[in-house]
């Protein structure tokens, strides 16, 4: 049992350039998350997909774009990589949407530095 | 707005010590609470969640929190540390969505 995929698990770019990270679930889970995060500031959250089909911004949004592309799927594009977009990126799914006593599955991470 | 506070971004303990991370959360109504664990290089695991069917929560690896709603606080706790303790420690409030603190550091000194 997979979990939650998360590819690729290192990236390094130049500024400018654009990448995706790919985010996969396994879990039959109808919401997901891209969170980043960044030492002392904890996670953050930067798109949600609360079910097929449908996307939301989270705290920092500015310089992603998310696509759902199935129930399994949300994956996170940088179109114009900046070095501030440097960090530990965590894709994680609920069964529904936070607010009900469900638990986030995460993935094991991507690193990426923007240089 | 829900929001929680991590105090202290770094605890240090000794092998066999007492462990407390301390959470304080802010909502407006009763609140779901969680504690992570993040190992190295790993992504963030569940220690244990309050849901209020009970003040006292029991989770994983002999940890445990204890949901104080007169000081609004969920402190993580664990009689005896073990060197594999070691890891990041994030408390988190779920509302509209998940809101996590910024972490705090165990390291556990043999």
């Amino acid at each position: 049992n997979a979990g939650v995929t998360q590819t690729p698990k290192f990236q390094v770019l130049k500024t400018g350039q654009s990448m995706t990270l790919q985010c996969a679930q396994d879990m039959n889970h109808n919401s997901m998350y891209w969170y980043r995060q960044d030492p002392g500031m904890g996670l953050r959250l930067i798109y949600y997909s609360a079910s097929e089909g449908t996307t939301d911004k989270g705290e920092v949004p500015n310089g992603y774009n998310v696509s759902r592309l199935n129930k399994r799927e949300f994956s996170l594009r940088l179109e114009s990589a900046a070095p501030s977009q440097t960090s530990v990126y965590f894709c994680a799914s609920s069964e529904s949407l936070a607010g009900d006593t469900g638990e986030l599955f995460f993935g094991e991470g991507s690193r990426l530095t923007v240089l | 707005a829900q929001s929680v506070t991590q105090l202290g971004s770094h605890v240090s303990v000794s092998e066999g010590a007492l462990v407390l991370l301390r959470c304080n959360y802010s909502s407006s109504v009763p609140p779901y609470l969680f504690w992570y664990v993040q190992y190295p290089n790993q992504g963030l695991q569940l220690l244990l969640k309050y849901t209020s069917a009970a003040t006292l929560v029991k989770g994983i690896n002999g940890f445990e929190a204890e949901f104080k709603k007169s000081e609004t606080s969920f402190h993580l706790t664990k009689p005896s540390a073990h060197m594999s303790d070691a890891a990041e420690y994030f408390c988190a409030v779920s509302g509209n969505q998940f809101y996590f603190g910024t972490g705090t550091s165990l390291t556990v000194i043999p």
